[in-house]
């Protein structure tokens, strides 16, 4: 049980492009899902935290205009990279916290790539 | 503000061997802590939880221990392997003045094992 999926696993595109990537929890209701970001050889940083229903919650430095988060059902949260550039390209990791734990459960991440 | 300290941040072992990694967080109000691994350009694969309630967790060749009152936790792993070569992350679990909830991850520690 409590399974996170990502879609796509990986995706190229070109600058000036947005790109969409989901995340499912496949067997649980997520009250909260957050996106992370990894940079290659670094640790993962919290990008936002999401509630089903309301607006993301957005880490210092990451721009909300940019990296938009919509949480629209409790198995079900998109993050859109908006006009793409190549510092966006990053490993994009989504978890999914159930109702009743504080633990989080990880996507496998999705491989962004901008040209 | 949550900080989280991995040592060693590189490590290299014989096969064999049974080694030590360290975590370390400033905040001991956690949820939990978890301990990953990270295989390259890969996702998040889930080795031990500890709830904050817990002094320990042992999965096969892993244990982790959790000591809140002094901010450490460490994962023993026994007779390594070379399929052992990994990142391995910690990952705390509390909470912030701003978030209900947030998982702040340390640096990780790079495991080589060699044959």
């Amino acid at each position: 049980g409590a399974v996170v999926s990502q879609h796509p696993s990986w995706v190229i595109c070109k600058s000036g492009t947005s790109v969409k990537i989901e995340c499912r929890s496949l067997d649980f209701q997520a009250t909260t899902m957050f996106w992370y970001r990894q940079f290659p050889k670094q640790s993962l940083m919290l990008m936002a935290t999401s509630n089903e229903g309301s607006k993301a919650t957005y880490e210092q430095g990451v721009e909300k205009d940019k990296f938009l988060i919509n949480h629209a059902s409790l198995t079900l949260s998109t993050l859109t990279v908006t006009s793409a550039h190549p510092e966006d390209s990053s490993f994009y990791i989504c978890s999914a916290r159930p109702f009743t734990t504080y633990e989080q459960y990880f996507g496998p991440g999705t491989r962004l790539t901008v040209t | 503000k949550q900080e989280v300290t991995q040592i060693p941040a590189a490590l290299s072992v014989p096969e064999g061997e049974n080694l030590v990694l360290n975590c370390s967080f400033t905040d001991s109000a956690i949820y939990n802590l978890q301990w990953f691994r990270q295989d390259p350009g890969k996702g998040l694969t889930s080795l031990l939880l500890i709830q904050s309630s817990q002094r320990e967790q042992t999965s096969g060749r892993l244990n982790a221990s959790l000591d809140k009152s002094s901010g450490r936790s460490t994962l023993y792993i026994a007779a390594s392997q070379p399929g052992d070569s990994a990142t391995y992350l910690c990952a705390v679990g509390g909470r912030t003045e701003t978030s209900y909830d947030k998982v702040i991850f340390g640096p990780g520690t790079s495991l080589s094992v060699i044959p």
